[in-house]
């Protein structure tokens, strides 16, 4: 059972455009949310993430909205640059407790053309 | 400025042989999470740990695998006779303590990646 989906393997924008990514959970005990980027061979890189009391939070070129009726985030990166092109994971944590592990989507890969 | 270290970055081992990975996590930071990502998925959690201490552990199968994060030195993720579908990319993450109201956020090492033969 895959508590967190990222439906879309891939995904291919242009430089300059928005890139928007999805994700959803189905676990409802999920009230955090984070999102990561992977390069080949290397580690998940922490991005940005979300509380379940807000439904948006923006960091530079990255925003991230919460739709927690439809258990539904999306990051959006605008401008979208060449060197944004990663794997880019979703990943849910349930607070209430001091065990924060995550569970990840299975990412989606976005390339971004010059 | 260490950031969470993982050793060895490749390790090959034959089906039957044992597998130790290695994770020091980041100054400050006293937890660890070991996931695990295998071809064409997400990565998976494993196990939670503190020092001396395992907190939960659900993630781990049941049997040849087990990990350790001791008073002194890195944590330590063991897998005896080791088999094929062992083969995957082993992460380890850190985080600050609970409290410190960065305790979600996760810092990842650059993993390990078991091929078995």
């Amino acid at each position: 059972d895959q508590q967190v989906k990222q439906n879309s393997p891939s995904l291919s924008v242009q430089e300059g455009r928005i890139s928007i990514l999805n994700c959803d959970y189905t676990n409802s005990m999920f009230d955090y949310f984070l999102w990561y980027k992977k390069y080949p061979a290397e580690g998940p890189t922490f991005l940005i993430s979300i509380s379940s009391i807000k439904d948006k939070n923006e960091d530079g070129r990255f925003t991230v909205f919460l739709n927690k009726s439809a258990k539904h985030l999306s990051l959006h990166i605008v401008p979208s640059q060449p060197g944004d092109s990663a794997v880019y994971f979703c990943a849910a944590s349930r607070s209430g407790g001091s065990n924060y592990k995550l569970t990840f989507g299975k990412g989606t890969l976005l390339t971004v053309n010059p | 400025n260490a950031g969470v270290m993982q050793n060895p970055r490749h390790l090959v081992r034959r089906r039957g042989q044992e597998a130790r990975l290695r994770c020091s996590p980041m100054k400050g930071h006293s937890h660890v999470y070991w996931y695990r990502q295998l071809p064409e998925e997400g990565l998976k959690f494993m196990v939670y740990l503190q020092k001396e201490n395992i907190i939960d552990e659900s993630g781990m199968p049941k049997e040849r695998f087990s990990a350790e994060f001791p008073k002194e030195g890195p944590s330590i993720l063991r897998i005896q006779q080791v088999v094929r579908g062992d083969s995957a990319a082993y992460f380890c993450a850190s985080s600050p303590p609970p409290g410190t109201g960065l305790s979600y956020e996760q810092y990842f090492g650059p993993g390990t990646r078991l091929t078995v033969t």
